[in-house]
C-alpha cells in the first residue's frame, strides 16, 4: 500500500521569510510525487512534480521541492514567502503498475498561513 | 481551454433524495476519477474510471455510483444520499493510467445532506 504523510496541520510564516511545507510517503517501488495547492473556493491546481533525474524540482509561482529518497521525503520550498501563498496544499504520490489504474494517494493537507 | 467542469458547484439536499453530479472533461483523456475531501482526511478515491464502460472502486465506494458511457463525461450518483456524504466532491482527469503527467482536477462541489 502507499501512503502520504503531511506531519504539520498548519504552517505559519511572515512574508519575505523561507517556507518549507513537509511530506514523507511510502510506496513499494518507484514514486511519483506531486504536489497540489487549494485556495478557498478553488479547485486542486498543480505545482510540480518529481518523475525521475534531477531531486530539486521547480514548478510553479516560485516553488520548488527536493526528493529525498532515503529519507523517502519530498519537502515544498519556497525561498522568499508571499501572502499571496496562503492555501491549502496538498502532496501526493502515485504508483504507475501495469494493467492497474493510476492511483493517486494523498496527504491530508497542510494549511500555509502567510502573514506581514 | 482544457478543463474539467463539474456541476452543480453548491448543492444542498435532503436524505434519501437521489441526486448526480456531472463531470464533464474535453481533453479527451482516458482515466477519469472522484475523490472526496473531508477535513483531517485529505482526497480520497471513490471511483475511477480507465475508459469508457471500465469503472472499478476506490477507496471509499460505498453509497456511491458511476458511469462512463461517454469518454467526456463521468457522473458521479448518490441514490440515497446520508448525511455522512456531506463532503466537497472532486473530479479529476489524466490522459492514460500510463501517463505521467499531472491530474486535471474541477473546481469542486460542495454537498450537503440534511
Amino acid at each position: 500500500a502507499q501512503s502520504v504523510a503531511q506531519p504539520e496541520d498548519q504552517v505559519n510564516v511572515a512574508e519575505g521569510n523561507p517556507l518549507t511545507v513537509k511530506c514523507t510517503y511510502s510506496v513499494s517501488g518507484n514514486p511519483y510525487l506531486f504536489w497540489y495547492v487549494q485556495y478557498p473556493n478553488r479547485g486542486l491546481q498543480f505545482l510540480l512534480k518529481y518523475i525521475t533525474g534531477d531531486n530539486l524540482v521547480k514548478g510553479s509561482y516560485g516553488f520548488e521541492a527536493e526528493f529525498n529518497k532515503s529519507q523517502t521525503s519530498f519537502h515544498l520550498k519556497k525561498p522568499s514567502a508571499l501572502v499571496s501563498d496562503s492555501a491549502l496544499y496538498f502532496c501526493a504520490v502515485r504508483l504507475i503498475n501495469t494493467g492497474t489504474a493510476s492511483k493517486l494517494t494523498f496527504g491530508t493537507g497542510t494549511r500555509l498561513q502567510v502573514t506581514l | 481551454e482544457a478543463q474539467v467542469t463539474q456541476n452543480p458547484r453548491y448543492l444542498i439536499t435532503v436524505t434519501g433524495k437521489k441526486l448526480t453530479v456531472t463531470c464533464s472533461q474535453n481533453m479527451n483523456h482516458e482515466y477519469m476519477s472522484w475523490y472526496r475531501q473531508d477535513p483531517g482526511l485529505g482526497l480520497r478515491q471513490i471511483y475511477y474510471s480507465m475508459n469508457v464502460e471500465v469503472t472499478d472502486k476506490g477507496d471509499v465506494p460505498e453509497g456511491y455510483k458511476v458511469s462512463r458511457k461517454e469518454k467526456r463525461n463521468f457522473p458521479l450518483i448518490l441514490e440515497s444520499p446520508s448525511p455522512n456524504q456531506t463532503s466537497l466532491y472532486f473530479c479529476a482527469s489524466i490522459r492514460d493510467v500510463r501517463s505521467y503527467n499531472e491530474q486535471f482536477f474541477g473546481p469542486g462541489t460542495r454537498l450537503t445532506v440534511l
